[in-house]
């Protein structure tokens, strides 16, 4: 059974960078069907997309936040990771990772999620 | 970006009767390839979001045949056949056509 796990501080200073990581076990992070993602939902809101990588490095960001985000991803490690820079109170929400099929060379249907991580930015 | 627009945003029913949750958006969802990536998660309570329903129709592996998905272009539907106690949570509606993916606002489910 696919199961990916988010780790990484849960406190970040304002104007600092959020930084997490995401293992994933029971498959390889390498598939060339599947792209792996990051959401997240502010407490008590929604969800946004942040953004996907492919296991060669291809990515994909939501432009509302291409300025401040990085994905990366090492295969060797089955891992892959987000980086948020100049965090404000805004960036506070519970942050998920989150596998994706694909579809027509891009991530489509987010099928496999992990169980989230409470990020909060405060001073 | 394409906008997601549920309805209603919060849904009383009782145990055994049906529901049914309403998603449209702002454009067409029908992509070039010919699939429509419109999806629907299931969130319960302080729980991640969880993949019932994928282009439009399809039930995810191990969704009870009680959910149900319809519809094409821009107007989309989920349906519960007969609620029961463990369906009570939040559900959105997500698009995967046109980049970026989005979500809608959710949904709640509760029990009268």
């Amino acid at each position: 059974q696919l199961q990916l796990q988010e780790s990484g501080p849960g406190l970040v200073k304002p104007s600092e960078t959020l930084s997490l990581t995401c293992t994933v076990s029971g498959g390889s992070i390498s598939s060339s069907s599947y792209y792996w993602g990051w959401i997240r939902q502010p407490p008590g809101k929604g969800l946004e997309w942040i953004g996907s990588i492919y296991y060669s490095g291809s990515t994909y960001y939501n432009p509302s936040l291409k300025s401040r985000v990085t994905i990366s991803v090492d295969t060797s490690k089955n891992q892959f990771s987000l980086k948020l820079s100049s965090v404000t109170a805004a960036d506070t929400a519970v942050y998920y990772c989150a596998r994706q099929v694909g579809g027509s060379y891009r991530p489509r249907e987010l099928d496999y999620w992990g169980q989230g991580t409470l990020v909060t930015v405060s001073s | 970006d394409i906008v997601m627009t549920q309805t209603p945003l919060s849904s009383p029913v009782t145990l055994g009767q049906p529901a049914s949750i309403s998603c449209r958006s702002s454009q067409s969802l029908v992509h070039s390839d010919g699939n429509t990536y419109l999806s629907w998660l299931q969130q319960r309570p302080g729980q991640p979001p969880r993949l019932l329903i994928y282009k439009i129709s399809n039930r995810f592996s191990g969704v009870p045949d009680r959910f149900s998905g319809s519809g094409a272009g821009t107007d989309f539907t989920l349906k519960i056949s007969r609620v029961e106690a463990e369906d009570v949570g939040v559900y959105y509606c997500t698009q995967a056509t046109q980049f970026p993916w989005t979500f809608g606002q959710g949904t709640k489910v509760e029990i009268k």
